[in-house]
């Protein structure tokens, strides 16, 4: 079964600080690879996706990810922070699975950007 | 895109009672999804919501305790049986898009058992 794996559960930073939240995914197959945010009391949105192409994805907001396919990672960065991106951070696999497009998700990661 | 609504939003029940969580999209869809976000978790995949027969549950969810209807491409229902305060989650409503593209959710029901 597919599973992906966050390393960093809880993340504290000042504004500024640059973050890279670490992802890795265990199916070999083929696979489309997500990052959602959800910020405090709101529901799951998307933050940038990656199908095919160039590794280097760029989503909302100024973050982006890449897509390393030999170490089965997606890890998402953003070169300077804000306090507003203070949210929970969720790295989601979709695969071909019996037929059904099934979404994985790693455990999240806990963002806070201190002021 | 696609539109979720999921209703109700949040809900404080006794334990015991069932809860029905209702999901309606504004369009069709093949592939419905539940999950359920513990505080602290992840989200974990409840089963999968199949137009005309049962739902598909994953390992440690069963129908008598989260039984799912879905009569059409638009709508489904989970209900959460014999509550117990074990059971205090939000409960996500997903749907998928052809060919993988994107997983939209709906804003989720915040359930507490006392």
């Amino acid at each position: 079964a597919q599973s992906v794996s966050q390393h960093n559960h809880h993340v504290i930073l000042s504004e500024a600080a640059s973050l890279e939240l670490g992802c890795n995914y265990s199916y070999g197959g083929t696979v489309n690879l997500f990052w959602y945010v959800q910020y405090p009391g709101q529901h799951l949105q998307l933050l940038l996706k990656y199908f095919s192409g160039d590794p280097l994805v760029k989503g909302i907001k100024g973050f982006e990810a890449e897509f390393i396919k030999s170490k089965f990672s997606f890890n998402l960065r953003k070169p300077s922070v804000q306090w507003s991106d203070t949210a929970e951070y969720f790295c989601a696999v979709i695969s071909l699975s019996g037929g059904s497009y099934i979404p994985t998700f790693g455990r999240g990661t806990s963002l806070i950007v201190h002021p | 895109s696609a539109v979720i609504s999921q209703k109700p939003s949040r809900d404080i029940c006794q334990r015991g009672t069932s809860l029905t969580i209702q999901c309606q999209v504004d369009s069709q869809v093949t592939m419905m999804f539940w999950y359920r976000q513990q505080p602290g978790q992840s989200l974990t995949l409840i089963a999968t919501a199949n137009q005309g027969s049962e739902a598909t549950y994953e390992s440690g969810f069963v129908i008598d305790k989260f039984p799912i209807s879905r009569p059409n491409l638009t709508f489904s229902t989970l209900t959460v049986s014999n509550m117990s305060p074990e059971d205090s989650s939000i409960y996500l409503c997903s749907v998928v898009r052809r060919g993988g593209e994107e997983a939209f959710f709906g804003q989720g029901t915040r359930l507490t058992v006392v």
